[in-house]
């Protein structure tokens, strides 16, 4: 089955430090690859997608991820991060047009000052 | 834009009550809409995929009798919780795909509804 795994269910940085996320998902032909965050009660945002174009994609706020085919991956970093992104980080992935995302089991990003 | 929306944000029912969640698309038609509940802490679990004009698909382990769910037009998509218990007591999110788009794998999801039955 396919499937999406974030590879950290916490991270903490401090504001002004590198923020990195990771995802991994199993092999696919052409998956399609979404970073989304969602603060506490809200709703998702869309922070950034990979549809088979560029492999560094970036996004809103600051973020950026790579599709490395190679390594299955798509990591979503950050140069500094702030205290407003602060939240829960999903990995998405779409492996077939139409069908229903994959959902990562999330990220929680915490950044002290 | 390609906004969805979802009314209500948040409800509070009594055991046993039924009740509805909509979720319209603003500005663009959806051919297809999902709805997915997530618990505290948790990730988002989808529950069904909703196709305008016809039955709802439905995830493994998810009661159809339980979770009613309608696409009667391109724009609206409607789940009702029936006979709400407790357990039922969740985030749940739609999300909408544009039809006739060459990005048929992106999605637009709505801010979401808090259901809290008591």
């Amino acid at each position: 089955a396919q499937s999406v795994t974030q590879l950290d269910s916490h991270v903490s940085v401090s504001e002004g430090t590198p923020v990195l996320l990771r995802c991994n998902y199993s092999s696919s032909y052409s998956p399609s690859l979404f970073w989304y965050v969602q603060h506490p009660n809200k709703g998702l945002q869309l922070l950034l997608k990979y549809t088979s174009a560029a492999t560094l994609v970036k996004g809103i706020n600051g973020f950026e991820a790579e599709f490395k085919k190679s390594e299955t991956s798509f990591h979503l970093t950050k140069p500094s991060a702030h205290m407003s992104d602060a939240a829960e980080y999903f990995c998405v992935v779409g492996y077939e047009a139409g069908t229903a995302l994959i959902f990562g089991k999330g990220t929680t990003l915490s950044v002290s000052s | 834009g390609a906004v969805v929306s979802q009314h209500p944000s948040w409800v509070i029912c009594k055991s046993g009550t039924s009740v509805k969640i909509e979720c319209r698309s603003l500005d663009f038609q959806a051919t297809t809409m999902f709805w997915y509940r997530q618990f505290p802490k948790q990730s988002l679990m989808l529950m069904a995929t909703s196709n305008e004009g016809s039955k709802a698909t439905y995830e493994q382990g998810v009661e159809k009798d339980k979770f009613l769910i309608n696409h009667a037009s391109l724009t609206l998509s409607t789940l009702t919780v029936t006979s709400a218990h407790p357990e039922d007591s969740s985030f749940y999110i739609c999300s909408a795909r544009i039809i006739g788009t060459t990005l048929s794998y992106e999605q637009y999801f709505g801010p979401g509804t808090r259901l809290t039955v008591t």
